[in-house]
């Protein structure tokens, strides 16, 4: 089975760029997480998605940062405008139940130049 | 006070010890708890997961979950240098409502 995919893998791109992060989570899962990881921070959850509905987004740094889930098989994360401080690893997760462990995509590696 | 606190280490054991690596969390109800695996420049990789008190084998593995102390721990026995990495405990509430990760511990197996 297809685990979970995101894209791109890297993106580099200058301060007040629009970046546009996606995910496909694995088929079947009803919850959906994004995370960011930093040396400095650890992982972060930003927000997650049940049933393709946002539930908590309360982790989400600011008005900058935005997620859509459109459908079950699709989410994006929009960073507008982007700031170096926003370089960091993106992780989208995705668990087949809220109790259940999630697995987590291979990442994007974005820094803001 | 951190809702998942973990050592950050790093934590060196020589090959062929047992590494223990430890968790606690505050919130007294939480229901699931998880530990992942994750090598530098890699995702995070679930290894364990555990959902009752007591101890729950997997190979070299093993979860300890004690709900009354509020802490979760592994235990990896015969330990490879290729178990070096960071290992992150998750913890989640007991309405599948909060999701808590550690901010992990390094593990570094010397040969």
């Amino acid at each position: 089975d297809a685990g979970v995919i995101q894209s791109p893998r890297h993106e580099v791109t200058e301060m007040g760029q629009e970046v546009t992060l996606r995910c496909k989570p694995i088929s079947g899962h009803d919850y959906l997480f994004w995370y960011r990881q930093t040396m400095m921070r650890g992982l972060e959850l930003l927000i997650y998605f049940n049933n393709n509905v946002p539930i908590d987004d309360s982790g989400m740094p600011e008005d900058r940062f935005s997620a859509k889930m459109p459908n079950a098989s699709f989410s994006t994360l929009k960073i507008q405008p982007s700031e170096p401080r926003d370089s960091a690893v993106y992780f989208c997760a995705s668990s087949f139940r809220g109790g259940e462990p999630q697995h987590f995509g291979d990442g994007t590696r974005l820094s803001i130049l | 006070q951190k809702e998942v606190e973990q050592n950050s280490g790093p934590l060196s054991v020589p090959e062929g010890a047992i590494a223990s690596l430890n968790c606690t969390y505050s919130d007294r109800v939480s229901q699931s708890f998880f530990w992942y695996r994750q090598y530098s420049g890699k995702s995070p990789e679930l290894i364990m997961s555990i959902y009752s008190n007591g101890d729950k084998e997997d190979g070299r593995f093993t979860a300890q979950l004690n709900k009354a102390s509020q802490y979760v721990s592994l235990l990896i026995r015969d330990s490879q240098p290729s178990d070096s990495a960071t290992y992150l405990c998750a913890v989640i509430s007991d309405n599948f409502n909060k999701f808590y990760f550690g901010s992990g511990t390094k593990l570094n197996v010397k040969p």
